[in-house]
């Protein structure tokens, strides 16, 4: 069972485009959902993350839009850079009280400079 | 601060033997999480503890598969009997716990091959 699922599975944009990478959820107990990026041959860190009270979070070039009602997230990279090139994961946390995450299958993304 | 260690970082072992991961979580963390990574199924969880006590394992094939943590500085994943479709990158992640998940300190990860 597949609960968090993100598209597109890869993306390429061009340096300084904004890259946009979807995420959504099947589980309406989550309440907490952290992004995760994943450098080649490094192990995933987190990037930004984002409860349910709030349908925004930035943090500089980084911005999760969220939609509680539709059950979908989205990340923005605005003036996206080379460096910003890696594989981002949309996770989801339930509420039920264990920490487990749940990880989507990612979004392998690359920016051409 | 060494961040979360783990050993070894590749391990190569013929189907039906015994692999032994180790973790050592960041000092001062109190929950210890085991996930595995593959391209097929990508990042999985295992189980994790809370102040050394088991208290999720839901992620874990039930057979052959498990973990403990008997002092706050490491914890272990053992696979009994491995199989080829055990090879993967398993995760050993640790968070102050002081609250709900957190932010997850992921370690480099033990490459298990199963041949």
């Amino acid at each position: 069972q597949q609960q968090v699922r993100q598209s597109p599975q890869s993306l390429t944009v061009w340096e300084g485009e904004t890259a946009i990478l979807n995420c959504s959820y099947e589980d309406s107990t989550f309440d907490y959902f952290p992004w995760y990026w994943q450098f080649p041959r490094e192990s995933p860190a987190l990037l930004i993350a984002i409860r349910p009270v709030s349908n925004k979070k930035e943090d500089g070039r980084f911005t999760i839009f969220f939609n509680k009602r539709e059950k979908k997230l989205s990340l923005h990279i605005t003036d996206s850079q080379p460096g910003d090139s890696a594989t981002y994961f949309c996770a989801g946390e339930g509420s039920s009280g264990s920490w487990q995450l749940i990880f989507g299958s990612g979004t392998q993304l690359t920016v051409m400079p | 601060n060494a961040g979360v260690i783990q050993t070894p970082r590749h391990k190569v072992t013929g189907k039906g033997q015994e692999a032994t991961l180790w973790c050592e979580p960041i000092s001062g963390h109190s929950a210890v999480f085991w996930y595995r990574q593959t391209i097929v199924q990508g990042l999985e969880f295992l189980t994790y503890f809370r102040n050394q006590a088991p208290i999720d394992d839901s992620g874990m094939p039930k057979e052959r598969f498990s973990a403990q943590m008997p002092n706050q500085s490491h914890s272990t994943l053992k696979i009994q009997s491995t199989q080829p479709q055990d090879s993967a990158v398993y995760l050993c992640a640790s968070s102050l716990g002081t609250g709900g998940v957190e932010r997850l300190f992921f370690g480099h990860g033990t490459k298990l091959s199963v041949l």
